[in-house]
């Protein structure tokens, strides 16, 4: 059954600061693997997606990272704004392509103005 | 192109009584999925439908949870004599073929 964790639970740093946020899966046959942002009482955004075949994915100020053999994401935001507060979830697809996403609790993100 | 749509986006129901959440995928999108986030939980998986056709209910409860995709019309997760351990927010998601899902705003259901 996969698992994923999401490292640190929550993370408060100043405006301007480059991030990094960890997600872990434990079986590393995975299919893609999606980062979102959700914030308080709405919905999810989709951030980025990885293929498996991909190493890194890139759009705007976030960069997203996949080695699948060690069953590792990390997602970087540079230069951050208060506007990047929010819940970040990390989701992965298993298997042939046919199973939902398997969600990571998340980190939640406060950027200090 | 509107994204996915779920409705109601708020829900009361007392015990006992049937729960209704609905969802239009994103136009093109013939693949949706229903997923619940309990409070002070992550997102859980709950079943994954092609239009008629159920694909995945892995994560769908044994009991009093049902969910379609017909031919026309948006999808439909059933709840009947829903309880207070059914309060939780339900979202939907659409892709096309089996890529990147799309998020739908979720149906807040309370259940008093």
């Amino acid at each position: 059954k996969q698992e994923v964790t999401q490292i640190p639970a929550a993370l408060s740093v100043p405006e301007g600061e480059n991030l990094v946020l960890n997600c872990s899966f434990t079986d590393s046959a995975i299919y893609n693997l999606q980062w979102f942002r959700q914030d308080p009482g709405k919905g999810l955004t989709s951030l980025l997606l990885i293929q498996s075949s991909q190493r890194e994915q890139t759009s705007g100020r976030l960069n997203a990272s996949l080695d699948k053999s060690s069953g590792r994401s990390t997602l970087y935001i540079a230069a951050s704004q208060p506007g990047d507060s929010a819940t970040y979830l990390c989701a992965v697809r298993s298997g042939g392509g046919a199973d939902g996403l398997t969600f990571g609790k998340g980190t939640h993100l406060i950027i200090q103005p | 192109n509107a994204g996915v749509m779920q409705n109601p986006r708020h829900l009361v129901r007392r015990r006992g009584q049937e729960a209704r959440l609905r969802c239009s995928p994103m136009k093109g999108h013939s693949h949706v999925y229903w997923y619940r986030q309990l409070p002070e939980e992550g997102l859980k998986f709950m079943v994954y439908l092609q239009k008629e056709n159920i694909i995945d209910e892995s994560g769908m409860p044994k009991e009093r949870f049902s969910a379609e995709f017909p031919k026309e019309g948006p999808s439909i997760l059933r709840i009947q004599q829903v309880v207070r351990g059914d309060s939780a927010a339900y979202f939907c998601a659409s892709s096309p073929q089996d890529r990147e899902q799309f998020f739908g705003p979720g149906t807040r259901l309370t259940v008093l």
